[in-house]
């Protein structure tokens, strides 16, 4: 079975924060991806990663960074954490051949106050 | 246009009934149509998927139908059963990039 797991299910943290979400895969995929999850709209896009080191915006990129050192693992970056983004957090990860098929990790609900 | 338009926002069905999810897009080259189920405190997971060429794709109790010209797709839930409530998501892809609809929770009451 393939497994994401994200480290924290529940944050919590105050305007201003750095804050750091990590996430793992653990089966060799060479996508990597970022969403948040709100009410009425969907999942968007943060970033996205397709090899070390690489990665690529999305459709809400602003105040958000990503890092990539290895392959299984892909950490998404808040530099200076608002009340705009308490948000539901999502990684996901898929092969290069079947992008449409990603899996989810469980999400992390991060509120900032 | 990128966008991926869904009704209803929320679906109350009967036991036994048959759910019905409506998904639009704009964008023609997408290629691939997958919906997303997503139960509480869960992240989503694919539940079926369907390619433009193909006008329906039955899983079970899950049917995607596909409309073309219409550039329209929905998904049918038949016998739905309460073990289906959750909210499902619609998606269309070109590329790497999944283009999310906006959910629809669906109950069903027993």
């Amino acid at each position: 079975d393939v497994k994401v797991t994200q480290s924290s299910r529940y944050l919590v943290k105050r305007t201003g924060e750095k804050v750091f979400l990590e996430c793992v895969q653990d089966m060799d995929h060479e996508n990597m991806f970022w969403y948040r999850q709100d009410p009425g709209l969907g999942l968007r896009l943060i970033y996205f990663s397709y090899d070390v080191k690489m990665k690529e915006k999305g459709d809400i990129p602003e105040g958000y960074s990503v890092s990539r050192e290895k392959k299984e693992r892909f950490s998404l970056i808040l530099e200076s954490a608002s009340t705009n983004q308490t948000s539901m957090y999502l990684c996901a990860s898929s092969w290069v051949r079947s992008g449409y098929e990603q899996y989810f990790g469980p999400g992390t609900r991060l509120t900032v106050t | 246009q990128q966008q991926v338009k869904q009704s209803p926002q929320s679906l109350i069905v009967q036991k036994g009934g048959i759910s019905i999810i409506n998904c639009a897009y704009e964008n023609t080259a997408f290629d691939y149509f997958p919906w997303y189920q997503q139960f509480p405190g869960k992240g989503p997971a694919l539940l079926i998927a369907i390619r433009p060429d193909v006008s329906e794709k039955k899983e079970g109790r899950f049917t995607i139908s596909f409309n073309k010209s219409a550039k329209q797709f929905s998904l049918h839930i038949m016998d739905s059963q309460p073990g289906d409530s959750a909210t499902y998501f619609c998606a269309a892809t070109g590329s790497y990039k999944l283009i999310f609809g906006s959910g629809t929770r669906l109950l069903v009451r027993p």
